[in-house]
């Protein structure tokens, strides 16, 4: 089955700076992967997706980039904020979209003031 | 719209007791997704319905885990008999049907479950 590594486990920058999240997956199958920011004690919110047909989406501060070839894909956010701080998680789907949802360990993102 | 919604919010049992979880979708979401996340974890999928149907229950310990989702519309997990293991959150969460394009999950406030 579908197996989804996500590192770094922890990651602390300084408000302003970037931060990148990376995930691989190993089903070459897979063809959506969104990404979910979760707060402390409240439910998982999608935040950006992109799909296999697309190398890379953005949306304001945030940007995914996805190689195919390597199966890795990746989370951007620039000019972090300290409402970025939250845990974020990674997943893989596939075909057809939305069955076989596999979730990435997650990334606790700390920003300094 | 009105999101998913779940119940009860926190239950605390003891090992060998049994528990039921109960989980109404968003109005027209003809997928139904359960997760369990234990702490410090992504969610793992439990189980997925679309309608009423399984689509996916591979991971759904069925030795004591149940799920059903009668009507195509609420669900319920069961839990039977808990372990120490099962404490988690168990999060539902429900989307569009995709076929061509993926379609957002949403989840639910999940429930908070610590079996003593």
């Amino acid at each position: 089955g579908e197996n989804v590594e996500q590192h770094p486990s922890t990651l602390s920058v300084q408000e302003g700076d970037s931060a990148v999240i990376k995930c691989t997956y190993s089903d070459s199958a897979s063809n959506y992967f969104p990404w979910y920011k979760q707060e402390l004690g409240k439910r998982p919110q999608l935040i950006i997706d992109i799909r296999s047909n697309v190398g890379e989406k953005k949306d304001q501060r945030i940007a995914v980039t996805l190689n195919k070839t390597a199966k890795h894909f990746s989370l951007h956010i620039t000019e972090t904020q300290p409402e970025d701080s939250a845990v974020y998680f990674c997943a893989a789907s596939k075909r057809p979209y939305g069955q076989n949802f596999v979730f990435g360990p997650g990334t606790r993102l700390s920003v300094l003031p | 719209e009105a999101g998913v919604a779940q119940s009860p919010r926190y239950k605390i049992i003891e090992k060998r007791q049994s528990v039921a979880f109960w989980c109404n979708p968003i109005s027209g979401h003809a997928t139904l997704y359960w997760y369990q996340q234990i702490l410090g974890q992504g969610p793992k999928l439990l189980i997925q319905f679309q309608n009423n149907g399984v689509v996916d229950d591979s991971q759904l310990p069925k030795d004591r885990f149940s799920a059903e989702r009668l009507k195509g519309v609420d669900s319920t997990l069961k839990i039977q008999p808990a372990k120490l293991e099962d404490s988690a959150v168990y999060l539902c969460a429900s989307s569009q049907t995709g076929t061509e394009s993926p379609r957002e999950q949403y989840f639910g406030p999940g429930t908070r479950l610590t079996v003593t």
